[in-house]
């Protein structure tokens, strides 16, 4: 059974710092999802990695699948990134393979 | 771009009642996934679908839970008699297989 981790549990910056959120996992995968879940409930996928690094806008996805850690980065804040950042652990692909999730980071920018 | 889309957006129901929720994944994909979220907890896997059939289902996907897909475009999650530990905001999601892209989920309050 795979136990995914994430910290910080919950994270105050002040617009324009640089985030770092952490995500570890105790079983190998073949791949990690970032997600970001808004107030209103909804589900939006950030990014989806297999190794290395992926870059959209000012967030940056990196994973080390020895380490089995994987972080998410936002360049310089806004409030409007004000979300819950979830990383979710994917077994293997080619098939209906289920996530297994991280319990979230609760990430508030202020101005 | 395409998109997961659930309905009804929030759904209030009698203990014991039967509820479908309904879900109509992007058009080209073939895996199909329901999972839910109770509320200040982690997202859980409930049940994958592909080639019509169930492929994995989890411990909470019991005898009261069933999927089906009626026709080529929506994907229908059953509670055949709820309880008030049904209580949760149940997403969608859907892939070709690859990133699972989410419905905005249905948020189900029984009473």
């Amino acid at each position: 059974k795979n136990e995914v981790e994430q910290s910080p549990q919950n994270l105050t910056a002040q617009e324009g710092e640089f985030i770092t959120i952490n995500c570890s996992y105790s079983v190998g995968i073949s791949a990690l999802h970032w997600l970001q879940q808004h107030p209103g409930g909804g589900i939006v996928s950030l990014f989806m990695l297999s190794s290395g690094k992926k870059k959209h806008g000012r967030l940056i996805a990196t994973i080390n699948i020895q380490e089995k850690h994987s972080s998410l980065h936002i360049t310089a804040s806004h409030p409007r990134d004000s979300a819950v950042y979830i990383c979710a652990a994917l077994p293997h692909t080619g098939t209906a393979s289920k996530l297994t999730f991280g319990t979230g980071t609760r990430l508030q920018v202020t101005l | 771009e395409p998109e997961v889309t659930q309905t009804p957006s929030h759904q209030v129901t009698q203990m014991g009642q039967e509820v479908i929720l309904r879900c109509v994944p992007i058009s080209n994909h073939l895996y199909f996934y329901w999972y839910r979220q109770i509320l200040g907890q982690k997202v859980e896997f409930l049940v994958s679908f592909y080639n019509n059939e169930i492929s994995e289902k989890s411990e909470i996907f019991d005898d009261q839970f069933s999927v089906e897909r009626p026709d080529g475009s929506n994907f229908t999650l059953k509670i055949r008699s709820t309880k008030l530990e049904d209580s949760a905001m149940y997403f969608c999601a859907s892939s070709n297989p690859g990133p699972q892209h989410f419905g905005d989920g249905t948020r189900l309050s029984i009473l």
